[in-house]
């Protein structure tokens, strides 16, 4: 079984809906992230959580937000889909002491 | 907004060369990452780095944790067809502080 589990895979939504990505981890890391990739432009950061009682915005937040329902489970939600949030959407876990980052197989996110 | 540029931003090259790629940062940081992402898969960890001057081997994978810790380099040798993907950089300025990403090179090996 995959250390960082997202669902949904793949997800098409209309513009206006609410949609919610969700993220789940085995590894007992305090630290989740979501990010957001488009094709030439890397990672970027949307939300990052160091432990359960912490949330911060990274440099996209503006039209997501995030809730940080346990130490394994970090949830991404979209209030109102437009379509240039169209783009593939990763979740990870890093440690304190290494920092290395784990991340989800991603969820490929289609706005019409 | 990202303080790590990565460069080339693609590359062509036949089977069997070298590649070498970098991250260069106007920070300092104390951890340098290495990852490979597949088409339609997440970014996986290569090499990880922790000391100024460290050099790390992975198979055929070199990275290099440069002296000034503003910068770290990843050499792939004798390329392969399996090597065709996005090679990302991650760094990070102290142990509270969250990874910054490059924004990849793309590699693309021919036969």
């Amino acid at each position: 079984d995959a250390d960082v589990t997202q669902t949904p895979r793949n997800r098409i939504t209309k513009t206006g809906k609410r949609i919610m990505l969700e993220c789940s981890q085995t590894k007992g890391h305090d630290r989740m992230y979501w990010y957001r990739q488009d094709p030439g432009l890397g990672l970027r950061l949307i939300y990052y959580s160091f432990d359960v009682k912490d949330i911060n915005k990274g440099e996209i937040s503006d039209g997501y937000s995030v809730s940080r329902q346990a130490q394994a489970k970090f949830s991404l939600s979209l209030e109102s889909a437009i379509p240039n949030q169209t783009a593939l959407y990763f979740c990870a876990t890093s440690d304190l002491r290494q920092g290395k980052a784990f991340f989800g197989q991603g969820t490929r996110l289609t706005v019409v | 907004g990202q303080q790590l540029n990565q460069s080339p931003q693609s590359m062509f090259i036949q089977e069997g060369e070298d590649v070498s790629m970098n991250c260069t940062s106007s920070s300092i940081f104390n951890t340098w990452l290495w990852y490979k992402q597949d088409p339609g898969e997440g970014p996986v960890l290569l090499i990880a780095l922790y000391k100024a001057g460290e050099l790390t081997s992975n198979g055929r994978l070199t990275a290099q944790f440069g002296i000034t810790r503003k910068d770290s380099f990843l050499n792939i040798s004798a390329s392969i067809p399996s090597d065709v993907g996005i090679y990302f950089c991650a760094g990070q300025t102290d142990s509270w502080g969250k990874l910054q990403f490059g924004a990849g090179t793309q590699v693309v090996v021919t036969p």
